[in-house]
């Protein structure tokens, strides 16, 4: 079965900080990737998702890029965070072709002050 | 489009009394419908899906799911809650595509013991 590493956990940064959060899988080949960004601990926004390497697909625009170098790695990038950027950011991937169900990671908390 | 929608925002119960958490639908076609559970501070787990077949679907935890077409319903249901079942619910929809999870709202269940 797969498994999600998401790292870092929990990050404090400045506004106007560049951020990287990496989504690492294991136990399954061109996983169907996804991030999504959770605020306020309850409805979760679709941000980005990817079907392979170096395919990115965006949800809504954004202060935020995605970037996908290798077939279970997965990057969630900003040049300068705003304020608006603080949530619980997850990282999912697509298990049964076809189906819709999803993975997740255990998530990385960023705050943003 | 498809969609899912979660009435309540909070649901209390007191523990060994049956929960149900309400998750209705709005579909053209066969929906496929799921449920999701979210401990504080970690990723979502996978409860349980509906694609076809049977309407009462079982998942994980002792918790089963009620598929009602002319209601357009698909309630979570356990017959006696814990208080370890205390955490945040999301009902999703999956309308195709590689991209088109869409979840609810959530709805906080808090078993009182």
């Amino acid at each position: 079965s797969q498994t999600i590493h998401q790292w870092p956990a929990t990050l404090v940064q400045p506004v106007g900080s560049p951020l990287s959060l990496e989504c690492t899988v294991e136990g399954t080949s061109n996983p169907n990737l996804y991030w999504y960004r959770q605020a306020a601990g309850r409805g979760l926004q679709l941000l980005f998702y990817s079907v392979g390497i170096g395919q990115i697909s965006s949800e809504v625009p954004q202060n935020l890029s995605a970037s996908r170098p290798q077939d279970r790695q997965f990057i969630l990038s900003s040049k300068k965070l705003l304020l608006s950027d603080s949530g619980f950011y997850l990282c999912a991937e697509g298990g049964e072709i076809n189906t819709g169900e999803l993975f997740f990671g255990e998530g990385s908390r960023l705050t943003v002050l | 489009a498809q969609s899912v929608a979660q009435p309540e925002d909070q649901v209390k119960v007191a523990e060994g009394n049956p929960l149900t958490v309400k998750c209705t639908y709005s579909v053209s076609g066969n929906p496929y419908l799921f449920w999701y559970v979210q401990y504080p501070n970690r990723g979502l787990q996978f409860l349980l899906k509906y694609i076809t077949g049977d309407n009462l679907v079982k998942g994980s935890y002792g918790f089963e799911a009620e598929f009602n077409k002319s209601q357009t319903s698909f309630h979570l249901k356990k017959p006696s809650a814990l208080v370890s079942d205390s955490a945040l619910y999301f009902c999703a929809d999956y309308s195709g595509g590689y991209q088109k999870v869409t979840f609810g709202t959530g709805t906080k269940l808090q078993v009182i013991p």
